[in-house]
């Protein structure tokens, strides 16, 4: 049974790094296929994709995030990371990591497992 | 980006009731979308891909149709276990938008 778990600091300055790492079990991040993902929701609002990664490295990034995150993985502890810099009361959210998979053979893609998500609150 | 725009925001309805959320793309999407469910202080849960597809373990109350830019999900006998808050989301292009959601609540 895959599991994911978010984990990381639950309060962060404004202008400082925010820093969250997804442990995932029950499969591996070196899997071909899957695309390891983070998604945040402000409270009270809606769903925004961040990005991904590949296991080999690959990212993808939301525009609007992308001159600010950093998405990596480390195969050797079965981990991805977030990394959001120079954040703002704006960017106090849940944020969720998931797997970004698609049916077999077709090009049709989702978020099928999330974890459970931790609240980052961005204040002095 | 792809704008997503579900109506109604919010419902209210009855056990045994039809309900009818709809998501309309900016642009056309074919059929990239995909649906979730959200209760409160969970993550979503997939309930639809390609637009019409059931995902396993879902009931099959649950459908989902369109293509293009105009989208329904449907629940044809409302259970009390499905009051919560329904989010479409294209998976066209980049940035994978979501729509603003639509929170169900049973009378």
């Amino acid at each position: 049974q895959v599991q994911l778990q978010e984990s990381g600091p639950g309060l962060v300055k404004p202008s400082e790094t925010l820093s969250l790492t997804c442990t995932v079990s029950g499969a591996s991040v070196s899997s071909g296929g899957y695309y390891w993902s983070w998604i945040r929701q402000p409270p009270g609002k809606g769903l925004e994709w961040i990005g991904y990664i590949y296991y080999s490295g690959s990212t993808n990034y939301n525009p609007s995030l992308k001159s600010r995150v950093f998405i990596s993985v480390d195969t050797s502890k079965n981990q991805f990371s977030l990394e959001l810099t120079s954040v703002t009361a704006a960017d106090t959210a849940v944020y969720y990591c998931a797997i970004w998979s698609r049916h077999s053979g077709s090009y049709y893609w989702y978020f099928d497992l999330w974890g459970r998500g931790t609240l980052v609150t961005v204040s002095s | 980006d792809i704008q997503m725009t579900q109506s109604p925001s919010s419902l209210s309805a009855s056990v045994g009731d039809r309900v009818t959320i709809t998501c309309r793309a900016s642009q056309s999407i074919g059929n990239y979308l995909n649906w979730y469910q959200q209760k409160p202080g969970k993550a979503p849960n997939l309930l639809i891909y390609a637009a019409s597809s059931l995902q396993s373990g879902v009931p099959s109350r649950f459908s989902g149709s369109g293509s293009g830019t105009d989208f329904t999900l449907t629940i044809s006998s409302l259970q009390p276990e499905d009051s919560a808050t329904y989010y479409c989301q294209e998976t066209y292009s980049n940035p994978f938008t979501f729509g603003q959601g639509a929170k169900l609540e049973i009378k």
